[in-house]
């Protein structure tokens, strides 16, 4: 069965304090892996996708990691605007994503 | 103007009530969906829509009932609801191509609190 695993739940980090957020899975077929910003109360927004271990993006703050299990989306000196919930989420088929539950960042100043 | 724009953004009903949630997409996408989210769970994909077809339907109470006139506009009718389908409901859309991924774009979100 197709399983998509997010550590840590929740994770504080000083402003400044770089860190990593896991996301492990168990597909048959991976189309793509998506990472996705939610604040409270607001829809995700998307911030990178990975088809292939190796594959790394970068955007401001962040950078996305893909092997063949897990995707790491690493955080260097955040700051506390980057408080959010992280979403990780895996295609297999043309239709859907199957989601993690979520890593709620919370960056203190 | 968003992407994918839902309303409305709070709705409250009662058991017995008929109310409807709408989507539109601004980026001419060819599938749209609609995803549930409740607390300490993950998104739930409830229905896809490919070129205005069906596609998927995710073992959903027929309390719930999509409908997709067009490749921009999406609703979801709700009917005779029970609490315990409060949640956020996610529209998205998504431009279906071939066998590579797709990135799906969410709207807002439309927080539902039945009473």
């Amino acid at each position: 069965e197709d399983q998509v695993t997010q550590s840590p739940e929740a994770l504080r980090l000083q402003e400044g304090e770089s860190s990593s957020l896991n996301c492990s899975y168990t597909v048959s077929g991976l189309r793509g892996l998506f990472w996705y910003r939610q604040d409270p109360g607001k829809g995700p927004e998307f911030l990178f996708t990975l088809y292939s271990a190796g594959e790394e993006k970068e955007k401001e703050r962040l950078k996305a990691t893909l092997t063949k299990k897990e995707s790491f989306l690493h955080i260097t000196a955040p700051k506390p605007e980057d408080s959010a919930t992280y979403l990780c989420a895996v295609q297999t088929g043309a239709n859907n994503l199957f989601f993690g539950t979520g890593t709620r960042l919370t960056v203190i100043p | 103007e968003t992407g994918v724009t839902q309303t409305p953004r709070h709705l409250v009903m009662g058991m017995t009530n008929k109310k409807s949630l709408k989507c539109e997409q601004h980026l001419g996408h060819n599938a749209m969906y609609w995803y549930k989210q409740s607390a300490k769970k993950p998104l739930e994909l409830m229905f896809v829509y490919s070129l205005e077809e069906r596609v998927e339907n995710n073992s959903v109470p027929s309390r719930f009932s999509p409908e997709c006139p067009n490749s921009s506009h999406l609703f979801l009718h709700l009917h005779t609801l029970q609490p315990e389908d409060s949640a956020l409901y996610l529209c998205a859309s998504s431009q279906l191509q071939g066998s590579s991924g797709n990135t799906i774009y969410f709207g807002e979100g439309s927080w539902l609190t039945v009473v």
